[in-house]
């Protein structure tokens, strides 16, 4: 089965400054992958998603870049916020199923 | 349009005793997966169900069970709970099964059920 695997656990930054998380997966047939948001006691929402066949994907502030051949992938938020403070998820989706990793939760200083 | 609803939201339960969950799936979803959230485990994967079937289980014991009915409405079920299986239970929905070739469909989350077994 797919295994994803998050990291890190938890990051603190800077408002203004970058912030990146990085997950791999384990099965090589996986071809979609998803990250979801999840703002303190609310649902989890996506926020970007990449496929297969496209190595990078931007959307205003976030990207997310994929590297097939490795296994991995990585979200890219810039100019962070205090209102990107959340616990990030990636996910992998196989023929089977949609994997998340275990999660990032992200602090924005002010 | 709706989104995806819970009920209920919140739950306490003691060791031993039983379950029911319930998730509406937005409008025209058919299919609805079920997530355990803990803290540090991230989202686990239970189930998912298409058009009344199951289409995919993940790894936890055969206390944890589901059903979808003809209206695409999930229930799921655990029975004789354990202290660790508190946690906040999230439904989601999407249009087509995961294990559909080539689906990339967004999971819409629910607000989740949290139970806390005593």
């Amino acid at each position: 089965g797919e295994n994803v695997e998050q990291h890190p656990s938890t990051l603190s930054v800077q408002e203004g400054d970058s912030a990146v998380i990085k997950c791999t997966y384990s099965d090589s047939a996986s071809n979609y992958f998803p990250w979801y948001k999840q703002e303190l006691g609310k649902r989890p929402q996506l926020i970007i998603d990449i496929r297969s066949n496209v190595g990078e994907k931007k959307d205003q502030r976030i990207a997310v870049t994929l590297n097939k051949t490795a296994k991995h992938f990585s979200l890219h938020i810039t100019e962070t916020q205090p209102e990107d403070s959340a616990v990030y998820f990636c996910a992998a989706r196989n023929d089977y199923k949609l994997s998340f990793g275990a999660g990032t939760t992200v602090t924005v200083r002010a | 349009k709706a989104g995806v609803t819970q009920t209920p939201r919140y739950l306490i339960k003691t060791r031993g005793q039983q379950v029911t969950l319930s998730c509406s799936p937005i409008s025209g979803h058919r299919s609805v997966s079920w997530y355990q959230q803990t803290p540090g485990q991230g989202l686990q994967f239970l189930f998912e169900y298409f058009s009344e079937t199951q289409r995919n289980k993940g790894n936890f014991p055969g206390r944890f069970s589901g059903r979808q009915f003809s209206n695409s409405r999930s229930e799921m079920n655990v029975s004789t709970l354990e202290l660790g299986d508190s946690a906040l239970y999230l439904c989601a929905s999407s249009l087509s099964p995961s294990n559909t070739r080539g689906n990339t469909g967004e999971l819409f989350f629910g607000e989740g059920s949290r139970l806390t077994v005593l």
